[in-house]
């Protein structure tokens, strides 16, 4: 099982950006590293999924180094509605896993 | 495309009654699992469904059991219900595409057990 470190919690203000380090020292090769973010009584919404180097959709990037044991998810100028809790997940590679949350980083964004 | 479905939203049981959460996967995803999670926690991996069979269990006693139709819906039933098993029951749906997998989550069912 691939075990993940995350800070608890974060501050920002509005229109900065957060950067959200996730540590895996025990990553296998076949796994991926996933990232969710979750509002209070709602299910996770995934974000970014990425396996190495550098990934970027519409709402955030992730960086992965190449020894794969931390990745960074970076969400770009946040605003008030990005305050939640963020999630890595590490170990989604086609059935043969557990998957293990941590219990995540609570990012609040300030005005 | 409609997204990941759960019934009920909320539900209150008392200890040692049964309970039955259902899920509908999203459009084209053929494997379902399920979560618990309490306040504060991270989600808890209770099961995997894939094929109507069980793939893979979370550290969860036998109270917890499931079932995967040939729709690709799936029930969690927990039996014997304890004032610990209150959390928020999340079920998550994927397909994996050369290899590579996404779990996407639904909005979950509230259980209160008094």
């Amino acid at each position: 099982l691939a075990k993940t470190t995350q800070p608890i919690s974060m501050d920002s203000y509005e229109g900065q950006e957060v950067n959200i380090t996730c540590s895996h020292n025990n990553i296998a090769t076949n796994d991926y590293i996933t990232w969710y973010q979750q509002f209070p009584s709602q299910g996770p919404r995934f974000i970014i999924q990425g396996y190495k180097t550098k990934v970027t959709n519409e709402v955030a990037s992730l960086f992965i180094p190449a020894d794969r044991k931390s990745s960074t998810l970076s969400l770009p100028r946040v605003s008030l509605s990005d305050t939640a809790v963020y999630y890595c997940l590490v170990a989604l590679s086609g059935g043969s896993y557990i998957p293990t949350f941590g219990r995540g980083t609570s990012l609040i964004v300030h005005p | 495309d409609a997204g990941v479905t759960q019934s009920p939203t909320h539900l209150i049981k008392t200890r040692g009654q049964q309970v039955t959460l259902r899920c509908s996967p999203k459009s084209g995803h053929d494997t379902v699992s399920w979560y618990q999670q309490a306040l504060g926690q991270g989600p808890q991996f209770i099961f995997q469904y894939y094929e109507e069979e069980e793939r893979q269990r979370g550290n969860f006693p036998d109270r917890f059991s499931g079932h995967q139709f040939p729709n690709y819906s799936s029930e969690l039933n927990v039996n014997a219900l304890l004032l610990g098993d209150s959390a928020l029951y999340l079920c998550a749906s994927s397909l994996v595409l050369a290899g590579e997998e996404t779990q996407y989550f639904g909005p979950g069912t509230r259980l209160l057990v008094l």
